[in-house]
């Protein structure tokens, strides 16, 4: 079975300030991992995705996560967040690749601070 | 890329009503993802709906509840049927699109229903 553990429902940074959203997982075989962003009353959009290459994932609006298998973490980070950071973000999950078993984790609430 | 539209996009309804959310897609996609998010919680998959066959429902949903039509290629939907104050959620279709190698899922912006 997999799961993602996201560790803080409300983040609160300041403008300028580095993002830091944590992301946990648990999977039996090696896992597919993503990050989703939604702004209000938008659907989710992908912020990035690991899928086996580069443990550093790159992706859209500056962010970027790094996979970590001794820590079974995909946390995602920014080094300097802007008021349109402001969003839920979502770890997800998943052992096939595909989108059929994606399993999300909460939810992470980020406040940007002026 | 595909751009989801779903309807609509936020209801008011009363306990023992059905409501049908829709879900468009402006490309073809094999495979239509329907996701409950209750509040406080994360993104459940309910059900995956294949055009021509029968919607595969994942453990504590059932066709009863949640009937799924998926006529073609484009659309579907999705109805919550004799709902109670515990289906107040927000409803999210998805698809899962290819492009060369890649696979991505896109979601549409949601349904926040509200039962009274």
């Amino acid at each position: 079975a997999q799961s993602v553990t996201q560790l803080g429902s409300h983040v609160s940074v300041s403008e300028g300030a580095l993002v830091l959203l944590r992301c946990n997982y648990s999977s039996s075989v090696p896992p597919y991992l993503f990050w989703y962003v939604q702004y209000p009353n938008q659907g989710l959009q992908l912020l990035l995705k690991y899928t086996s290459a580069a443990t550093l994932v790159k992706g859209i609006n500056g962010f970027e996560a790094e996979f970590k298998k001794s820590e079974t973490s995909f946390h995602l980070t920014k080094p300097s967040a802007h008021m349109s950071d402001a969003a839920e973000y979502f770890c997800a999950v998943s052992d096939s690749g595909g989108y059929q078993k994606v399993t999300f984790g909460i939810g992470t609430k980020l406040q940007v601070i002026p | 890329s595909a751009v989801i539209s779903q309807k609509p996009s936020r209801d008011i309804c009363q306990r023992g009503t059905s409501l049908t959310i829709q879900c468009q897609v402006d490309s073809q996609v094999t495979m239509m993802f329907w996701y409950r998010q209750q509040p406080g919680q994360s993104l459940t998959l309910i059900a995956t709906a294949n055009q021509g066959s029968e919607a595969t429902y994942e453990s504590g949903f059932v066709i009863d509840k949640f009937p799924i039509s998926r006529p073609n290629l484009t659309f579907s939907t999705l109805t919550v049927s004799n709902m109670s104050p515990e289906d107040s959620s927000i409803y999210l279709c998805s698809v899962e699109s290819r492009a060369g190698y890649d696979t991505e899922a896109f979601f549409g912006q949601g349904t926040r229903l509200t039962v009274v």
